[in-house]
């Protein structure tokens, strides 16, 4: 079982330079979710999207975009890294908007901004 | 204020001990609630989901107190495979099965 597969798992970039981390998920999802997660700060939400066609900005969107493709995919862009954005990337998803439900994680995408 | 919060740790415990996190949520209309467990430079993995009546999964028990808005979860007879960071989760109101995550606390199981 798949489930959710993120490429790739590390990244070094130079500041300035432009990239997209990839997600797909396999169980048929609604949702999907992507996070950053930082020493002391636990998982922060940086953009979901509740179903397939939408997109809503989460708790920190600066510095990213985000395309939902299809329902299986959805890709986080950096358009410009900065150093701010060292951290690990986990993309997420879950059966339905609304309701209790469990989220699935990929291994998550290790970034390094020099 | 942080929409949850948690005690960082971190938790050093002796095998076969009990041990027992609280969470705090801000957000007094949240409507469900869970625990996720994560291991070092792994993705976070759901443990469970705590329920208004409490619920128990072998050695594991959570408890959801709405007045005074925190959430427990308690571990008997630890085992040194525990060890772990463990994440208090909550969905809060507006749908879209939003999930905000605490810092999460370190325990650290020892011989």
């Amino acid at each position: 079982n798949a489930g959710v597969t993120q490429t790739p798992k590390f990244q070094v970039l130079k500041t300035g330079q432009s990239m997209t981390l990839q997600c797909a998920q396999d169980m048929n999802h609604n949702s999907m979710y992507w996070y950053r997660q930082d020493p002391g700060m636990g998982l922060r939400l940086i953009y979901y999207s509740a179903s397939e066609g939408t997109t809503d900005k989460g708790e920190v969107p600066n510095g990213y975009n985000v395309s939902r493709l299809n329902k299986r995919e959805f890709s986080l862009r950096l358009e410009s890294a900065a150093p701010s954005q060292t951290s690990v990337y986990f993309c997420a998803s879950s059966e339905r908007p609304g309701g209790v439900a469990e989220a699935f994680f990929g291994q998550g995408t290790r970034l390094t901004v020099v | 204020r942080k929409e949850v919060e948690q005690d960082p740790g971190p938790f050093n415990v002796p095998e076969g001990a009990t041990v027992a996190f609280n969470c705090t949520y801000s957000n007094s209309a949240s409507q469900s609630f869970f625990w996720y467990r994560q291991d070092c430079r792994k993705e976070p993995k759901l443990l469970m989901s705590v329920y208004s009546s409490g619920n128990e999964d072998g050695r594991f028990t959570a408890q959801l107190n709405r007045a005074s808005q925190y959430i427990s979860l308690l571990i008997r007879d630890s085992k040194l495979s525990d060890s772990a960071t463990y994440l208090c989760v909550v969905n809060p109101p507006g749908g879209y099965n939003k999930l905000i995550f605490g810092a999460g606390t370190r325990l650290a199981v020892h011989p």
